[in-house]
């Protein structure tokens, strides 16, 4: 089946400095790929897709290209704030049982940012 | 604009005792819905996708059942809970493509 991997967590951050979260995945279909974050209490909200080989998707600041060669989809944001303290779940979609688009996540980063 | 609503917010159950969460999607129609599970700290599993109203197709077992009565509604249930169906249940919507967008969750705890 499919698997997400991801940067284990908590990560802890000062305000303005880059965050990188790494993601791979293991898939035998051709996926579409997101970013989801959560916060505390809520349900999670989709950042971004990134339905396509080679392209880049972004959302508040950040960004995520799809690399199909290396299996990756690694979130990047070059400042982050202390609004930005979430969990943040890489996940991919892949057809499976007729109709269900399933999504399949990883374990989630818990990103902290102290200012 | 499409909202989803789920209720309860929380459940504080006794193992052994009946279940029932219901999820009601406005403003899309007919929508792809799905029930996910989530583990304190721990990532989303999802447990049921329903394509139209009457079909659900189960995608673990986990001793529960979802229904799809109307259109816009998605239920989950289950007639015995088990100390281990404690955590946070969420709805989701899709509209055939690929992104799917989730409710604000119900927090259920059994003891």
């Amino acid at each position: 089946g499919d698997s997400v991997t991801q940067t284990e967590g908590p990560v802890t951050l000062s305000e303005g400095t880059s965050l990188t979260v790494n993601c791979s995945y293991e898939t035998k279909q051709y996926p579409t790929l997101f970013w989801y974050v959560q916060y505390p209490g809520e349900g999670p909200q989709l950042l971004f897709k990134v339905p396509k080989a080679n392209e880049k998707g972004s959302s508040r600041g950040f960004e995520a290209t799809y690399n199909k060669e290396a299996t990756s989809f690694h979130l990047q944001k070059a400042s982050v704030q202390e609004s930005d303290s979430a969990v943040y779940y890489c996940a991919l979609s892949g057809l499976s049982g007729g109709s269900n688009a399933k999504l399949t996540f990883g374990k989630g980063t818990k990103l902290s940012v102290k200012s | 604009a499409q909202t989803i609503h789920q209720w309860p917010v929380a459940e504080i159950k006794a193992v052994g005792s009946p279940l029932s969460l219901g999820c009601t999607i406005k403003g899309k129609s007919s929508p792809n819905l799905y029930w996910y599970w989530q583990a304190t700290g721990g990532t989303l599993q999802q447990l049921f996708y329903s394509i139209t109203v009457g079909q659900v197709e189960s995608v673990v077992q986990l001793n529960l059942s979802a229904s799809r009565p109307k259109d816009d509604q998605f239920i989950l249930s289950t007639e015995k809970l088990l100390l281990s169906h404690s955590g946070f249940y969420l709805c989701a919507w899709s509209l055939g493509g690929r992104e799917q967008y989730f409710g604000p969750g119900t927090r259920l705890t059994v003891l």
